[in-house]
């Protein structure tokens, strides 16, 4: 696609349900990147996946977050357990490799996550 | 412990006028930075970088520059736009293992805001 595509752009949940955020990167890209902002907070990283390597999961706050990506392609986040702090916009990015272009990457519109 | 901070979370410029943004790291591993722009709803959008080698990147109205000693950057911005209003983020990152490594630290975010 012509961006950066996630899938839902909102999505409010009861505390202690499960949540999926999907991400599309742009085609081609090989390397994709989940962030989450939380309100008045930057940008915090979650995970980091490039090609075939092992994932980077070095930001994930707990072990109830997961992420995968199918194919090279497609990355769901997944929260298990939601607890009101996880409410946040979760952001997904893609870069075309693992260096840091001149361009530096490309968002998505986010994910806002309310657990209520 | 953040590790690139923006101490000002918001800036009020008149059209026409520069906007000055801050931004300070800590990590003096970092090599490359760069600035984010976000509006209300969307995702980060790429506005200039910087590499360590330089200390000065000139982009149109955009000029960023870095101060290595001090680990300081600053992006410009002048004339200043009612359409440059939104959040400004700083990012960073560096080399790892010689091989460039794209995972970003961000900043917490300036609210800028040129009045007309």
């Amino acid at each position: 696609g012509a961006g950066v595509s996630q899938s839902p752009s909102n999505k409010v949940t009861e505390k202690g349900k499960d949540v999926e955020l999907r991400c599309d990167p742009i085609s081609g890209h090989t390397a994709l990147y989940w962030y989450r902002q939380s309100l008045g907070q930057g940008l915090e990283f979650l995970i980091y996946f490039q090609g075939n390597s092992a994932p980077d999961k070095s930001g994930l706050p707990s072990d109830r977050f997961s992420a995968e990506r199918t194919g090279g392609s497609v990355s769901t986040l997944t929260i298990q357990r939601t607890q009101q702090e996880d409410s946040a916009v979760y952001l997904c990015a893609s870069s075309r490799g693992a260096s840091v272009p001149n361009y530096g990457y490309t968002f998505g519109s986010g994910t806002r996550l309310t657990v209520v | 412990d953040q590790q690139v901070k923006q101490n000002s979370p918001s800036l009020s410029v008149q059209e026409g006028r520069i906007s000055i943004l801050n931004c300070d790291y800590t990590n003096s591993m970092f090599d490359y930075f760069l600035w984010y722009k976000k509006y209300p709803a969307e995702g980060p959008t790429f506005l200039i970088s910087i590499s360590s080698i330089k200390d000065k990147n000139e982009d149109g109205r955009f000029t960023v520059f870095l101060n290595k000693s001090a680990k300081h950057l600053s992006l410009h911005i002048v004339p200043s736009q009612p359409g440059d209003s939104a959040v400004y983020f700083c990012a960073s990152s560096f080399n790892a293992g010689g091989t460039s490594y794209g995972k970003l630290t961000f900043g917490q975010g300036t609210i800028l805001t040129v009045h007309p």
